[in-house]
């Protein structure tokens, strides 16, 4: 079982629609998430931290559900722009572990 | 806007030659990474520097050498690469550690011929 697991879509959405996002984790010890959003053929950049309370900064919300062992992420009237891979990542004992991606696609 | 800096963009080197890759983060941090990533996968953690020391060599092979003059600073001196190395080569930096938010530079893309 890979340590955290997302489904690689892609993902076709039109445009304005809400879109979700869920990825799961084995490490049970893990105290730190994020969501990180990378273009194509550039460097990922963070998108929002994750706290058990859950957070939301404008169209993105983000969950995390311990008992489950799974975080999401849910974006709300998408935008063309938004078309991107985002990455699930959870703390490990001494690196971030990497989900393989989501590939999400935004269609007119 | 990236406050961490990667030279150069792209680099296109032979076997045999020698180069370095340079990165430079202006937030105050003091760990610093190296990723290797390929296509349409994760990125690779390489090495760890945190407070300009070694923390972590993710059993990467000699041809890669990395260098922390300071805590701004971080090298990877390459030397008598092999093609499969070709890839996106990251520099990220956070301010504790390794397992706070981290934050990347553009990425020299390598391509080795």
């Amino acid at each position: 079982r890979k340590e955290v697991e997302q489904d690689p879509g892609p993902f076709n959405v039109p445009e304005g629609a809400t879109v979700a996002f869920n990825c799961t984790y084995s490490n049970s010890a893990s105290q730190s998430f994020f969501w990180y959003r990378q273009d194509c053929r550039k460097e990922p950049k963070l998108l929002m931290s994750v706290y058990s309370s859950g957070n939301e900064d404008g169209r993105f919300t983000a969950q995390l559900n311990r008992a489950s062992q799974y975080i999401s992420l849910l974006i709300r009237d998408s935008k063309l722009s938004d078309s991107a891979t985002y990455l699930c990542v959870a703390g490990g004992n001494y690196q971030l572990i990497w989900g393989a991606g989501t590939k999400l696609i935004i269609k007119p | 806007d990236t406050e961490v800096t990667q030279t150069p963009k792209h680099l296109v080197m032979g076997m045999t030659n020698k180069k370095s890759l340079k990165c430079e983060q202006h937030m105050g941090h003091r760990a610093m990474y190296w990723y290797k990533q390929k296509a349409k996968k994760p990125p690779e953690l390489m090495f760890v520097y945190s407070y300009e020391k070694l923390s972590i060599n993710e059993s990467v092979p000699s041809r890669f050498s990395p260098e922390c003059p300071n805590s701004s600073l971080l090298n990877l001196h390459l030397h008598a690469l092999q093609p499969e190395d070709s890839a996106l080569y990251l520099c990220a930096s956070s301010q504790g550690t390794p397992t706070y938010e981290q934050y990347f530079g553009p990425g020299t893309r390598l391509t080795v011929t």
